[in-house]
């Protein structure tokens, strides 16, 4: 497929418990964003990759998300010790100029 | 600095215009419309780049005025599938290079028959 994949599209979990968020490109896009959306609210940065530069990191809320990207490609969004309040929707959206989102993971901390 | 869009929702109907405003404090690079239906993701709508750039989209257009950090998103002779939250990000101009896309609040548009 031509757009942004995430994975997986849903994820229950324990608060406490670490999880790690998938999400896979369009080829060829060099930039790559992760946003958090909670029910009916806007779209929160939180990490900007861009080719091999340091990421911007500033929109991490608290040092248990961290985020990498491999190979200039896929990245990963991990979150440890979940809390409650971390239960949203986790977009990844890359970019060449133009800027695609993918479907998203719907977090849910029980 | 997330930029500040006006109004925050606006109900239509079919047929009838929208204008959807969106402003930065900083100078910005560029400008980006998306729309947003309920349980999806955000579909990319445009990108506007240079001052006073304008574009359009089927009956959908947008302008950017660069020199007052300020987008417009135009919908005209709206449809019910224009529905949805329409958001605009806006990227910075940066020295340290980073082009951060950082988005509005959003505008809920209704269109109703």
């Amino acid at each position: 497929g031509a757009g942004v994949s995430q994975s997986p599209s849903n994820k229950v979990t324990e608060k406490g418990k670490d999880v790690e968020l998938r999400c896979d490109p369009i080829s060829g896009h060099t930039a790559l964003y992760w946003y958090r959306q909670s029910l009916g609210q806007g779209l929160e940065f939180l990490i900007y990759f861009q080719g091999n530069s340091a990421p911007d990191k500033s929109g991490l809320p608290s040092d248990r998300f961290s985020a990498e990207r491999t190979g200039g490609s896929v990245s990963t969004l991990t979150i440890q010790r979940t809390q409650q309040e971390d239960s949203a929707v986790y977009l990844c959206a890359s970019s060449c100029r133009d800027s695609y989102f993918g479907p998203g993971t719907r977090l849910t901390v029980t | 600095q997330q930029p500040v869009q006006s109004p925050q929702a606006v109900i239509l109907r079919e047929g009838e215009d929208a204008v959807i405003n969106c402003s930065s404090s900083k100078a910005l690079y560029s400008v980006h419309w998306y729309r947003q239906k309920h349980g999806e993701a955000p579909v990319f709508l445009m990108i506007l780049l240079k001052g006073g750039e304008q574009k359009g989209h089927d009956k959908i257009s947008a302008s950017f005025n660069e020199k007052k950090q300020q987008s417009s998103l135009y919908l005209t002779a709206s449809q019910l599938s224009y529905s949805g939250t329409y958001f605009c990000g806006t990227v910075p101009y940066s020295g340290a290079g980073s082009y951060q896309l950082t988005f509005g609040k959003g505008t809920k548009l209704s269109v109703i028959p």
